[in-house]
């Protein structure tokens, strides 16, 4: 079985300041990872993926990932925070057993940039 | 660019209407499915269909069905709604075989009232 923790509902930050979403993963086989974010009243958009090539990933809008087998983590990052970063994120996880590409979906983390 | 759209943006139907929501993919997307979104609850798989008359259960099908008469075309069916389902619904499509991809494509989604 697998599934995804994101580690916090809320994160509040800093316009200028770093942003790091958490997210920890369980799954018997290696994984596919996904970030996607969602902007208010919007449809969700990938942000970045982790398919067992490099563990650093890197994404749009300047998100950087790495994936951390011995942690099992899949932390988000960005080092200065915009404005236009406030989103909800969702850490994904897809197992290669099933040939359908299902995707499992973290509960979400909302992010607020304060000015 | 992938694009999914979504027939509606909001609807309000009552408790008993019989409720359709429809998904149209313009890149020939083997792969379709629907989610529902609750605050933190992510993302939950409805169904999903990998072909044209194809479907299968996801993890939260009851009181749902669909239809996929259509490949760009994938239809999200409540035969009597009820006020938990009032929700966001999201459909997405992806294209298959591609081992280290998997990435889904979201359209903007609906939001459900049932009163």
């Amino acid at each position: 079985a697998q599934s995804v923790t994101q580690l916090d509902s809320h994160v509040s930050v800093s316009e200028g300041t770093p942003v790091l979403l958490r997210c920890n993963y369980s799954s018997s086989y290696s994984p596919s990872l996904f970030w996607y974010v969602q902007h208010p009243n919007k449809g969700l958009q990938l942000l970045l993926k982790y398919t067992s090539a490099a563990t650093l990933v890197k994404g749009i809008n300047g998100f950087e990932a790495e994936f951390k087998k011995s942690e099992t983590s899949f932390h988000l990052t960005k080092p200065s925070a915009h404005m236009s970063d406030a989103a909800e994120y969702f850490c994904v996880v897809r197992v290669p057993t099933d040939s359908w590409g299902k995707l499992q979906f973290g509960a979400g983390t909302q992010v607020v940039v304060t000015p | 660019d992938v694009k999914v759209t979504q027939s509606s943006r909001y609807l309000v139907k009552r408790t008993g209407e019989k409720v359709f929501l429809e998904c149209v993919q313009d890149m020939d997307h083997e792969n379709m499915f629907w989610y529902r979104q609750d605050p933190g609850l992510g993302l939950r798989l409805i169904y999903f269909s990998y072909d044209v008359k194809m479907k299968e259960k996801g993890d939260i099908p009851e009181g749902y069905s669909v239809s996929r008469e259509k490949k760009e075309r994938f239809s999200l069916i409540l035969e009597s709604a009820s006020t938990n389902q009032t929700s966001m619904y999201l459909c997405a499509s992806s294209p298959d075989l591609i081992p280290s991809s998997y990435e889904q494509y979201f359209g903007p989604g609906t939001r459900l009232t049932v009163t």
